[in-house]
């Protein structure tokens, strides 16, 4: 079994949708979530980091983390175009990082 | 926003050349690591390193080796490249959470 369980899409959503990604992970010894985006050929770029658990807002951007349930989520209002990319969520047990798979997402005009 | 240089950014090279792509991080962090990307693949950990001197090898087999001499510099050397190892190489340096370089884009024809 994965550390980190995250489904890969694709997902297709119309300008201005709601976006909801989410991942579940194993290792309740975890105590920092991330959210990276990726664009393709590009290295990944740091778009939320939380400790713990809680909710976190950034923006259009809203990251929570629900340790009960091993579940992170990621939510995007608005979407837009720019924000079609591949997103990665990981989890640090503070020495090493663990990668989810990364959901494809595309923002139609 | 994250200080992280990877060079080259791209790389065409015959089998059986030695190759160093260079990673080099202004931030002062001593957590390094070398991921391995194929395109809308999962990262793959090839190295890490807590430190000067201090170097590991990650989850994924990789024929590459670093070395880390200086806390800023982070190279990794591929003896005798090959086809198999055409890639995306990403850097990566982390405090709490992990910031990735803009990655190195090898071939080997």
């Amino acid at each position: 079994q994965k550390e980190v369980e995250q489904d890969p899409g694709p997902l297709s959503v119309p300008e201005g949708a709601i976006v909801s990604l989410n991942c579940t992970y194993s290792n309740s010894a975890f105590q920092y979530f991330m959210w990276y985006r990726q664009y393709s050929r590009k290295g990944p770029e740091l778009l939320m980091y939380t400790y713990s658990s809680g909710n976190k807002e950034d923006g259009r951007f809203t990251a929570q983390v629900d340790k009960s349930s091993k579940y992170i989520s990621l939510f995007i209002r608005d979407s837009q175009p720019s924000d079609s990319a591949t997103y990665l969520c990981a989890m640090s047990d503070f020495n090493k990082f663990y990668f989810g798979s990364g959901t494809k997402l595309n923002v139609k005009p | 926003e994250a200080d992280i240089y990877q060079t080259p950014r791209y790389l065409v090279i015959g089998t059986g050349k030695k190759i160093t792509l260079e990673c080099s991080q202004t931030m002062g962090h001593d957590k390094m690591y070398w991921y391995q990307q194929d395109p809308g693949m999962e990262l793959h950990l090839i190295h890490y390193s807590y430190g000067v001197n201090s170097t590991e090898k990650g989850d994924l087999s990789s024929e590459s080796t670093v070395s880390r001499i200086r806390t800023e510099h982070f190279p990794l050397t591929l003896e005798s490249a090959r086809p198999s190892h055409t890639s995306q190489y990403l850097c990566a340096s982390r405090s709490d959470t992990q910031y990735f370089g803009p990655g190195t884009r090898l071939t080997v024809l």
